[in-house]
């Protein structure tokens, strides 16, 4: 099936720093979701990316869907302590099913 | 905005009982659920859509009889787990579709089976 490369697995950074992760694919698709996750809840949504070229941001978030629509990236400016957690990228299948990345977990060290 | 209600959020159950988890959207209806299953340090692996009125629809390799899906209302579905064994124990995690690929998550719930 259908897989998602998201990288790096585990980042670990000072407060303050940027960050940046990504996912590939091999596939085409038309929707990027990127989603974080806290210890012991569900994902919550952060940014929805629909067309191909496609720059978002929210607040200290900016997220891009490539122009070949088989990658995007999620950048973090100046992290602060409650970023910390998992972020997944994740993909739109049939029948509105979500595929998600392996995640990057991200730590930061204050 | 749409929020989904998961109970428990936790539960631990000896092995060869059922558990119940409950998902319920509140202030909107959901058509359609989603059910995940999560392992520690990996990312979530979908099990079954959960179809209002319907039977669900089961990923390759998720036993229909063992995780039991039901949703008889346009706010509730449930994940049954029947004879639950110590592979069982994982983070169960439910979302229900908000709008074209909006999607609101529940809080999950910790399995743990003894």
């Amino acid at each position: 099936g259908q897989q998602l490369n998201q990288s790096p697995q585990s980042m670990f950074i000072q407060e303050g720093e940027d960050v940046s992760m990504n996912c590939t694919s091999s596939s085409i698709f038309n929707t990027w979701l990127w989603y974080k996750q806290d210890p012991g809840e569900g994902p919550v949504l952060l940014i929805a990316l629909y067309k191909a070229g496609e720059l978002t941001s929210n607040g200290r978030l900016t997220a891009q869907f490539g122009i070949t629509r088989k990658d995007s990236f999620l950048n973090i400016s100046a992290s602060i302590p409650s970023d910390v957690g998992i972020y997944f990228c994740a993909f739109g299948q049939g029948a509105q099913k979500l595929v998600f990345g392996q995640g990057t977990r991200l730590t930061i060290n204050p | 905005g749409a929020v989904v209600s998961q109970h428990p959020s936790w539960v631990i159950c000896k092995s060869g009982t059922s558990v119940k988890i409950e998902c319920r959207s509140l202030d909107f209806q959901a058509t359609t659920m989603f059910w995940y299953r999560q392992f520690p340090k990996q990312s979530l692996m979908l099990m079954a859509t959960s179809n209002e009125g319907s039977k669900a629809t089961y990923e390759q390799g998720v036993e229909k009889d063992k995780f039991l899906i039901n949703h008889a209302s346009l706010t509730l579905s449930t994940l049954t787990v029947t004879s639950a064994h110590p592979e069982d124990s994982s983070f169960y995690i439910c979302s229900a579709v908000t709008g074209t690929w909006g999607y609101t998550f529940g809080s999950g719930t910790r399995l743990t089976v003894v």
